[in-house]
């Protein structure tokens, strides 16, 4: 089966770095997906990332390997605005999104 | 309008109801989306239509219907609504699907809860 894992939730400072690691197991790969989701909103695009190596922009940058099966998010200088939930998500062999069950970020004074 | 927008924003429906979910995008984004979306679970794919005219089979398509007549709509129909349906339905769209991004851009989402 296919299945994307993130921790479920996780708690930082204002001011802070964190990394929010995302494995996956699926059917094909053809990239891979951040989005972003503050309490009761749409998703927001963040990153993509097809070929391994680390993308960044601005605060935020995302890595991919592909070997591995592996991602990150790496949010610096958090704010109090980036408390969220961060969804990982891989377009699989038939360009359908598989979708993880996010990441809840907490950020504390 | 700018972007995709859905109605209602929220409904709260009885058993055995029928319920449109309408998403309407201004993008001329030839692919649409729907998902639902759970507590502790990741989105998961209803139907989707890679252009207009074409619709195809998500993750979890029973109970659910769609139809593409056109670029900008893609409702969602409840023929007959059972309280597992209780969920956040986002529509998304994306320029091309399969592309080399084929970023998905979402709607607001409809809070839907079957009694």
């Amino acid at each position: 089966g296919q299945n994307i894992d993130q921790p479920t939730e996780m708690t930082a400072t204002e001011g802070a770095i964190v990394q929010i690691n995302c494995t996956y197991q699926t059917s094909g790969f053809n990239g891979l997906f951040w989005y972003q989701q503050h309490a009761g909103e749409a998703p927001t695009f963040l990153s993509y990332n097809v070929l391994d190596g680390l993308e960044e922009k601005g605060r935020f940058s995302s890595f991919l390997s592909r070997s591995k099966g592996y991602s990150y998010l790496l949010l610096k200088e958090l704010q109090m605005k980036d408390s969220a939930s961060y969804l990982c998500a891989v377009r699989d062999s038939n360009y359908q999104l598989i979708w993880g069950a996010g990441t809840k970020l907490i950020i504390k004074p | 309008i700018a972007g995709i927008t859905q109605a209602p924003t929220s409904q709260i429906l009885a058993a055995g109801r029928r319920m449109t979910l309408r998403c309407t995008q201004d993008m001329r984004h030839n692919a649409m989306y729907w998902y639902r979306q759970d507590l502790g679970l990741g989105l998961r794919l209803i139907h989707y239509s890679n252009t207009a005219g074409t619709t195809g089979k998500g993750e979890v398509p029973d109970g659910y219907s769609v139809s593409r007549a056109n670029t900008d709509d893609f409702p969602l129909t409840l023929a007959s609504a059972v309280p597992s349906q209780t969920s956040v339905y986002f529509c998304a769209s994306s320029d091309e699907a399969g592309g080399p991004t084929d970023t998905q851009y979402f709607g607001p989402g409809t809070r839907l809860t079957v009694l």
